[in-house]
């Protein structure tokens, strides 16, 4: 069964642009997970979504949003970049249900210059 | 909301030692205590998980303690090598939450040969 899935693996983006981060979950999965994974901060949750519905949400600002599609694939966005926004972004995908494992990526090296 | 502390940031031990890890949880309905290995580069990996319907969980090197009534977790490896120098993360999930998990800000863990 293929892993968890992220693009791109790196990306270079300066000040005030917008980015797009992409993942595909393990197939069967409907449970999306975004972190931001910084060395200060550590893994900070940002969003869930299940079945296209944005579940939780973590405290980070509007800029940072998120959907999922009907084949349980999810993007992230964040607008208007700021450089506090460098930050590896993780996604972990799960059947959904409150105990279930959830699986990560390989990140996606977001670096704001 | 939950709250996940790890102790200690830092570990080095010597090749043959044992190492372990501690984390305490603050919500009393969490159930489900995954632990990630973060290597450079990657993604975290899940290596043993525990479920608050059992006090202790064993594969191979590595076994995972749960204590429910004091709310802490704790991962022990045994015959360290120097492959499992990493970075080590706990985490508890959020019942009723659907599947979000809070994680314990990490232990890199440094295996001298």
């Amino acid at each position: 069964k293929a892993g968890v899935t992220q693009t791109p693996r790196y990306l270079i983006k300066t000040r005030g642009q917008q980015v797009t981060l992409s993942c595909s979950p393990i197939s069967g999965h409907r449970s999306v997970s975004w972190y931001q994974q910084t060395p200060g901060q550590g893994l900070q949750f940002l969003f869930e979504y299940f079945s296209e519905t944005q579940r939780n949400k973590g405290n980070f600002p509007g800029r940072f949003s998120g959907r999922q599609f009907s084949n349980s694939r999810s993007e992230m966005n964040v607008s208007t970049l700021e450089l506090g926004d460098s930050a590896l972004y993780l996604c972990a995908s799960s059947r959904g249900l409150e105990t279930d494992t959830q699986y990560f990526g390989p990140g996606t090296r977001l670096t704001v210059l | 909301g939950e709250n996940v502390e790890q102790h200690p940031s830092t570990l080095s031990v010597q090749e043959g030692d044992s190492a372990v890890i501690k984390c305490t949880y603050s919500d009393s309905a969490s159930n489900y205590f995954p632990w990630y290995k973060q290597e450079l580069g990657k993604g975290p990996q899940l290596i043993i998980d525990i479920r608050s319907n059992v006090g202790e969980k064993k594969d191979q090197r590595i076994a995972v303690t749960l204590n429910k009534t004091a709310k802490h977790f704790s991962l022990h490896i045994t015959e360290t090598q120097p492959e499992d120098s990493a970075v080590y993360f706990c985490a508890a999930n959020s019942p009723n939450t659907g599947n979000q998990f809070y994680f314990g800000t990490g232990t890199s863990l440094t295996v001298i040969p």
